[in-house]
């Protein structure tokens, strides 16, 4: 099946940095979702993109729909303890089709 | 409100044992889905249901059964449970317009097979 790749696998800050993560495919897709589960919990879902070049931001949250369709980008600014969790990256390759979810990138945040 | 709930929150069974994993959802949402989650795999869809009685498979859906008799609840059967079914299994709902793609999440349950 299509396969979504998410870098870095994981990562450890200190608090109030800020944070970049990716995720990528060989496919082009027209939708990207972002979600975060913290642990012992589900994933909970932060943004959607539905277009190329798309700009969306959720309180200190920020996630871009890359511009060849083959990738999508998260950032995180100025980091708190709370956002220690995994986020995944979710694509749809065509409307109506169900999603692929990335492995996931694991955040730490130290204090 | 409760959203949605999954029971049990932990299972341990055996080999071979059939295994019934529960998903409750109190807003009538329409879809709902069954995912299983492994280190290194993500999320991986195993099926999902767009409205009572109609069901389709996903990714992985072999060796699961699932019906959806009323629109709250949506449970997964392992029939005779094996040792790659050991898992995280995910239970997500999301409405029928047209934001059907943000799914909502319950805790997971946490299935081990000895």
């Amino acid at each position: 099946g299509q396969q979504l790749n998410q870098s870095p696998q994981s990562m450890f800050i200190q608090e109030g940095e800020d944070v970049s993560m990716n995720c990528t495919s060989s496919s082009i897709f027209n939708t990207w979702l972002w979600y975060k589960q913290d642990p012992g919990e589900g994933p909970v879902l932060l943004i959607a993109l539905y277009k190329a070049g798309e700009l969306t931001s959720n309180g200190r949250l920020t996630a871009q729909f890359g511009i060849t369709r083959k990738d999508s980008f998260l950032n995180i600014s100025a980091s708190i303890p709370s956002d220690v969790g995994i986020y995944f990256c979710a694509g749809q390759l065509k409307y109506g089709q169900n999603f692929v979810f990335g492995p996931g990138t694991r955040l730490s945040v130290l204090p | 409100d409760a959203g949605i709930t999954q029971s049990p929150r932990y299972k341990i069974t055996e080999t071979g044992r059939q295994v019934t994993l529960m998903c409750h959802q109190t807003w009538s949402h329409s879809y709902m889905f069954w995912y299983r989650q492994d280190l290194g795999h993500g999320l991986r869809l195993i099926y999902y249901s767009a409205a009572a009685d109609i069901t389709d498979k996903g990714e992985v859906p072999d060796g699961y059964v699932v019906s959806r008799s009323k629109t709250e609840n949506f449970p997964l059967t392992l029939e005779s449970a094996t040792r790659s079914q050991t898992s995280v299994y995910f239970c997500a709902s999301s409405e029928s317009d047209g934001r059907w793609y943000e799914q909502y999440f319950g805790p997971g349950t946490r299935l081990t097979v000895t």
